[in-house]
């Protein structure tokens, strides 16, 4: 079955400083990947997604993850944090390669405070 | 395009009673699925319809059912309320065998 584990809860950084949350899945296909945020009573935009090819991956906001099959990894980075990042992350796999997109198994998030 | 939307925003419930949230998606979207995020909480896949069936089906008890239209808009209906219903609940709305699912802002149901 598909899992995802996003290491640590809460990430705190500078503004200007790198921005890295951690993403790990489980999966017996291989996955459809995603990164979504969340802010406060809001609902989830998605940020950046991996179905196939380049395994580096750009998305909004100056956000870009990196799929490592080997490490069964997805980790979101940022090169310098701004205040509007402040918000909720979440890492999600898709549980039917054939349905990408549907039926996402979500972490439990990440998250993320920028300090000035 | 006014993305997907939900309606209510926020409702409060009692314990036992029953509740009906209700999902547009997307323009030209024919895939629904909602999802229950308990506070602090990532998303949890309750069930997903299309062509009005219930094609996928999370971890949930059948006090959760739901119904899709022919115009694809999707209700989402929770009998006998418990107090751990209590969370923000999400529709997501996708082009059959799509990758990406675009997301509403969701119902915040309270129940007491």
């Amino acid at each position: 079955a598909q899992s995802v584990t996003q290491l640590g809860s809460h990430v705190s950084v500078s503004e200007g400083a790198l921005v890295l949350l951690r993403c790990n899945y489980s999966s017996s296909v291989p996955p459809y990947l995603f990164w979504y945020v969340q802010y406060p009573n809001q609902g989830l935009q998605l940020l950046l997604k991996y179905t196939t090819g380049a395994t580096l991956v750009k998305g909004i906001n100056g956000f870009e993850a990196e799929f490592k099959k080997s490490e069964t990894s997805f980790h979101l980075t940022k090169p310098s944090a701004h205040m509007s990042d402040a918000a909720e992350y979440f890492c999600a796999v898709s549980v039917s390669a054939n349905q990408a997109g549907t039926a996402l198994i979500f972490g439990k998030g990440t998250t993320l405070s920028v300090s000035s | 395009d006014a993305g997907v939307t939900q309606s209510p925003t926020h409702l409060i419930k009692t314990r036992g009673q029953q509740v009906t949230l209700r999902c547009s998606p997307k323009s030209g979207h024919d895939t629904v699925s909602w999802y229950q995020q308990a506070l602090g909480q990532g998303p949890q896949f309750i069930f997903q319809y299309y062509e009005e069936e219930e094609r996928q089906r999370g971890n949930f008890p059948d006090r959760f059912s739901g119904h899709q239209f022919p115009n694809y808009s999707s209700e989402l209906n929770v009998n006998a309320l418990l107090l751990g219903d209590s969370a923000l609940y999400l529709c997501a709305s996708s082009l059959e065998g799509g990758i990406e699912a675009f997301f509403g802002q969701g119902t915040r149901l309270t129940v007491v």
